[in-house]
């Protein structure tokens, strides 16, 4: 079955750090480019950052850029987010997501894990 | 950036009513516009790529058109499970970014 599972979501206190993990499973992980896609309480769909299947190439959003930091290990089958300098506004459930095709980011996403909710309060 | 504009915001329909969704980018994206569906606590799902191709196992009453700047999403014949929140999204640059939602709530 193809799985995608998101771990390591908490509540953190402001310029704080947070490590998400993703754990995929029955595709070929390294094939495909990797996002991550954040939806604070009650709003809309914001994509956070992307990385190529072999991990080469990194994405962000400028809301992030500089804070947060996307990679890959293609032998654990694993995506990581690390996320720095936390804000209030990084409060969101935030979701791993597989692009569909072989041409990397950006494209559709269609596979989703489940979501991690990150609360940054103090 | 390339703006996502989705309209109606909201929609109010009943079992059995043809819906149409239309999003609009600020630029034009040829045909890389994707939508997705989203039931309330849980992730979203793919239903149309590439503006008008159709998801694997996702019903056929499901299609999508448009090119350039417009685009739509029609549900043929609404049914209970498709009472949920639509949005679109550009992959033709980065960053990758989403229409604001659609809410379709029973009338």
């Amino acid at each position: 079955e193809v799985q995608l599972l998101e771990s390591g979501g908490g509540l953190v206190q402001p310029g704080g750090s947070l490590r998400l993990s993703c754990a995929a499973s029955g595709f070929t992980f390294s094939s495909y480019a990797m996002s991550w896609v954040r939806q604070a309480p009650g709003k809309g769909l914001e994509w956070v950052s992307a990385i190529s299947g072999s991990g080469g190439s990194t994405y962000y959003a400028d809301s992030v850029k500089g804070r947060f930091t996307i990679s890959r290990d293609n032998s654990k089958n694993t995506l990581y987010l690390q996320m720095n300098s936390l804000r209030a506004e990084d409060t969101a459930v935030y979701y791993c997501a597989s692009s569909r095709g072989y041409s990397g980011y950006p494209d559709a996403f269609d596979i989703w894990g489940q979501g991690t909710m990150v609360t940054v309060s103090s | 950036d390339i703006q996502m504009t989705q309209s109606p915001s909201s929609l109010s329909a009943s079992v059995g009513d043809r819906v149409t969704i239309t999003c609009r980018a600020s630029q034009s994206i040829s045909s890389y516009l994707n939508w997705y569906q989203q039931k309330p606590g849980k992730a979203p799902k793919l239903l149309i790529y590439a503006a008008s191709s159709l998801q694997s196992g996702v019903p056929s009453r499901f299609s999508g058109s448009g090119s350039g700047t417009d685009f739509t999403l029609t549900i043929s014949s609404l049914q209970p499970e498709d009472f949920a929140t639509y949005y679109c999204q550009q992959s033709y640059s980065t960053p990758a970014t989403f229409g604001q939602g659609t809410r379709l709530e029973i009338k």
